[in-house]
């Protein structure tokens, strides 16, 4: 099945800070998405994104298909930014999301 | 706010027991995906349910079952519970299959004592 990497791990930044998480995968993709997962675990839809570019307020997020990865930009972090992220793929007709690891940020006021 | 509803939010069991986890969908969704996250993991994929069938399965043993009901609802049932099934076990639904987003409940925190 799809492979998904994502790095770094973990992230510090202080609030105002700019950041850059990136999503590898190994196949063809037909969903891309990204999360942002809080304290109480609820899985926060940020981007659908297989392919081009979205923006929301603050983030925006770019996925280059061709290349197999996606970038999520935060800017002008603030401490709710904090979290872990994660980014999930799926392929084809393969009904399942592979998540990554995630990235955990930790962003200090 | 999702609309993906999941019960109970926290349970706490002993090994060998039964536990049965529910999820409400979205209104319009048609498929709900089970998923368990361990601590310090990502989500890990258990099965897809589609129009009432099961629509595939990741690497769980079959003491893991669930059901998918005429309103789209689903129940996840985990049988002879074991201690490494603690885990946050996360819903998902959407409209299809394959490509459709999947938006998730706020998940049912699982304690097995």
């Amino acid at each position: 099945g799809i492979q998904v990497e994502q790095s770094p791990p973990d992230l510090i930044l202080q609030e105002g800070a700019n950041s850059t998480l990136r999503c590898n995968f190994s196949d063809s993709v037909n969903n891309l998405q990204w999360f942002h997962q809080n304290p109480w675990g609820q899985l926060i839809n940020l981007f659908y994104i297989p392919s081009g570019t979205k923006q929301n307020g603050r983030l925006s997020a770019t996925t280059v298909a061709t290349e197999r990865y996606s970038l999520l930009y935060i800017s002008s972090s603030q401490t709710t930014d904090s979290g872990v992220y994660f980014c999930a793929a799926s392929r084809g007709s393969n009904y399942k999301l592979t998540f990554g690891k995630g990235t955990l940020l930790t962003v200090n006021p | 706010e999702t609309g993906v509803t999941q019960s109970p939010t926290h349970l706490i069991k002993t090994r060998g027991q039964q536990v049965t986890l529910r999820c409400s969908s979205q209104s319009g969704h048609n498929t709900v995906s089970w998923y368990q996250q361990a601590l310090g993991q990502g989500p890990q994929f258990i099965f897809q349910y589609y129009r009432e069938e099961e629509n595939g399965r990741g690497n769980f043993p079959p003491r893991f079952s669930g059901l998918q009901f005429p309103n789209y609802s689903s129940e996840l049932n985990v049988n002879a519970l074991e201690l490494d099934d603690s885990a946050l076990y996360l819903c998902a639904s959407s409209r299809g299959q394959g490509g459709d987003i999947q938006y998730f409940g706020a998940g049912t925190r699982l304690s097995v004592l």
